[in-house]
């Protein structure tokens, strides 16, 4: 069945570091792609999007690009802050939209 | 607060207890989606409601998971006979689906803060 694969976390950075969080999936067909943020105490949240192969999901600075060659849509942004820090899921859409399946998230703890 | 609210947000209770969890969802979204979440796990996936009906369970909804969405607005998600492997975070989404596939859907669902669930 469909499924992502995320890195394992925690990953820790200091502000301004670049970010890289790899994501790899295994689905029929092709599934749009996304990027979820769960802040401390909130629930979770669409960080970006992509629909289609070779398109780019960008939204506060972070970006993926729907890879389907490499089946992968990596997370990246070139300067974290503080206020980054958060659990980031990969989901894939399963079905047409009908579910989202998720990675087991990265944990991101950015230090000042 | 027009977002997807949950009650109750924590519900610790003893094994073999019934427990019932309520959600409401953005008001004009069609779908509402059950999830479950363990500890450093992503999100599961448990069920899905079209308006009122229920559309697809997962092999994880075991037969003590009953879900239903009576009115099409909110939902229920009982769980009988408690164990202590139900513990877990349950996640309530919703989303509006127009039809016509992925052509004019956003797929994004919006989630509620989730009801952590405790089995003593």
């Amino acid at each position: 069945g469909d499924s992502v694969t995320q890195m394992e976390g925690p990953v820790t950075l200091s502000e301004e570091a670049f970010l890289t969080i790899n994501c790899t999936y295994t689905a029929t067909g092709y599934p749009s792609l996304f990027w979820y943020v769960q802040y401390p105490g909130e629930g979770l949240q669409l960080l970006l999007k992509a629909t289609k192969a070779d398109d780019k999901g960008s939204n506060k600075g972070f970006e993926a690009t729907y890879r389907k060659e490499t089946t992968s849509f990596h997370l990246e942004k070139g300067s974290v802050q503080v206020s980054d820090s958060a659990v980031y899921f990969c989901a894939l859409g399963s079905g047409g939209y009908n579910k989202l399946i998720f990675g087991a998230g990265t944990r991101l703890a950015v230090h000042p | 607060d027009t977002g997807v609210s949950q009650d109750p947000r924590h519900k610790i209770t003893k094994r073999g207890q019934n427990v019932t969890f309520r959600c409401d969802p953005i008001s004009e979204h069609n779908r509402l989606y059950w999830y479950r979440q363990t500890l450093g796990q992503g999100p599961e996936f448990l069920t899905y409601f079209q308006n009122e009906a229920q559309l697809e369970k997962s092999r994880l909804l075991s037969d003590r998971f009953s879900a239903e969405r009576p009115k099409g607005s909110f939902s229920t998600l009982e769980i009988q006979r408690t164990e202590q492997g139900d513990s877990a975070m349950y996640l309530c989404a919703s989303s509006y689906n127009r039809g016509g596939g992925v052509a004019v859907n956003t797929g994004e669902l919006f989630f509620g803060e989730g009801s952590r669930l405790t089995v003593l």
